[in-house]
């Protein structure tokens, strides 16, 4: 069964500075792949995917994630932290199933220190 | 373009009582719908999803229902809450096999 880890449930950066939030998965299939954010009290929007295209993806905001296959990673990066930025952030994986189940991480809450 | 739209935003709701929570979807037909649960600090549990009218499949045993009565209308049901039902609930579809989620703001129920 596909499964999502991510590594450090809070990770502080401080503004100006580079955002590294890591994920790694598991599945049986070539996977596709997700970063979403989550702000307070919110929903969650999509920041990126990756649907076997291409191994660097660009997002939303600033953000973009490499697809390894070999490392079984897909890491979430942004050159410089805004303020803006804290939030909730989660990896997600799907494509295993005949429908469509997704399975999330747990999550990293990203905090950015002025 | 599309929209989801859930409701209430914040319940609270005494153990033993009902519950009904609404989602609905404009913008799309045929969407693939799910219901997830985010208990504090912890990330989302796939609770139900549904590929068609009255189609509901349960991805674990507990004390909540879901219906899907109209195309794009997705409705999760309590007869009797428990304490542990407290959390945000989470409404989304998907358009196709493996396109991303689109949420909704999700509903706060605190049990007490």
């Amino acid at each position: 069964a596909q499964s999502v880890t991510q590594l450090g449930s809070h990770v502080s950066v401080s503004e100006g500075a580079l955002v590294l939030l890591r994920c790694n998965y598991s599945s049986s299939v070539p996977p596709y792949l997700f970063w979403y954010v989550q702000y307070p009290n919110q929903g969650l929007q999509l920041l990126l995917k990756y649907t076997s295209a291409a191994t660097l993806v660009k997002g939303i905001n600033g953000f973009e994630a490499e697809f390894k296959k070999s490392e079984t990673s897909f890491h979430l990066t942004k050159p410089s932290a805004h303020m803006s930025d804290a939030a909730e952030y989660f990896c997600a994986v799907s494509g295993e199933t005949s429908y469509d189940k997704v399975i999330f991480g747990p999550g990293t809450s990203l905090s950015v220190i002025p | 373009s599309q929209t989801i739209h859930q409701w209430p935003a914040t319940l609270v709701q005494p153990v033993g009582s009902p519950l009904s929570l609404e989602c609905t979807v404009e913008g799309t037909s045929n969407p693939n719908l799910y219901w997830y649960r985010q208990a504090a600090g912890r990330g989302l549990q796939l609770l139900f999803y549904s590929v068609g009218i009255g189609q509901i499949s349960s991805e674990v045993p507990q004390n909540l229902s879901a219906s899907r009565p109209q195309d794009r209308q997705f409705i999760l049901s309590s007869k009797k809450l428990l304490l542990s039902d407290s959390g945000f609930y989470l409404c989304a579809w998907s358009g196709f096999r493996n396109s991303p989620l689109h949420f909704g703001n999700g509903t706060r129920l605190t049990v007490t």
